[in-house]
């Protein structure tokens, strides 16, 4: 069974940092391109980075570049988001998705999501 | 960046209605497509891909058409689980974008 394990969210002051975490696990990970997707409160998904299988390519939301960066590690079947210089527009549900093995840009599984909140 | 727009953005529905929701691209975007059903604190799950194809283990209730850009995801036949928000999302370039859901909810 395909699972997406998101953690490391919580509640972060403007300006600050936080690390988002995804174990995946149920299918070949490095296989895959993987995704963060995330949904502000009442408000629509908003993608926000991917990354190649092999994580020679990887892809921005223009809002997020330059603070936030998407890596993987492979060996421990992991997705990772750091996020700079955080602003109240990022308080979103975080989620860490799987594309379409034949559709880099669709996704089918998804994890329940990690919660940012960005206040003072 | 693509915009995806949808309507309505909201519909009142009873079970056992034929409900469809349409979705536009602000550029042509071919056949890529997808449809996503959420309901209240869950996860997006994966419906229509390639603007028609049903997603494995999706009930056959559910079809998707179109192309170029207009779309429309039809369910033939509505039942409770169906109530919930439906979005769009364009998977022909980055960045990736979703229209702003339309809500299905219980006449």
């Amino acid at each position: 069974e395909v699972q997406l394990v998101e953690s490391g969210g919580g509640l972060v002051q403007p300006g600050g940092s936080l690390r988002l975490s995804c174990a995946a696990s149920g299918f070949t990970f490095s296989g895959y391109w993987m995704s963060w997707v995330r949904q502000a409160p009442g408000k629509a998904l908003e993608w926000v980075a991917n990354m190649k299988q092999d994580g020679s390519q990887r892809y921005y939301v223009d809002s997020v570049k330059g603070r936030f960066t998407i890596s993987r590690d492979n060996a421990k079947n992991s997705l990772y988001l750091q996020m700079n210089s955080l602003r109240a527009e990022d308080t979103a549900v975080y989620y860490c998705v799987r594309a379409l093995r034949f559709s880099w840009l669709s996704s089918d599984y998804w994890g329940q999501g990690t919660h940012v909140t960005v206040s003072s | 960046d693509i915009q995806m727009t949808q309507s309505p953005s909201s519909l009142s529905a009873s079970v056992g209605d034929r409900v469809s929701i349409t979705c536009r691209a602000s550029q042509s975007i071919s056949s890529y497509l997808n449809w996503y059903q959420q309901k209240p604190g869950k996860a997006p799950q994966l419906l229509i891909y390639a603007a028609s194809s049903l997603q494995s283990g999706v009930p056959s209730r559910f079809s998707g058409g179109g192309s170029g850009t207009d779309f429309t995801l039809t369910i033939s036949s509505l039942q409770p689980e169906d109530f919930a928000i439906y979005y769009c999302q364009q998977s022909y370039t980055t960045p990736v974008t979703f229209g702003p859901g339309t809500k299905v909810d219980i006449k």
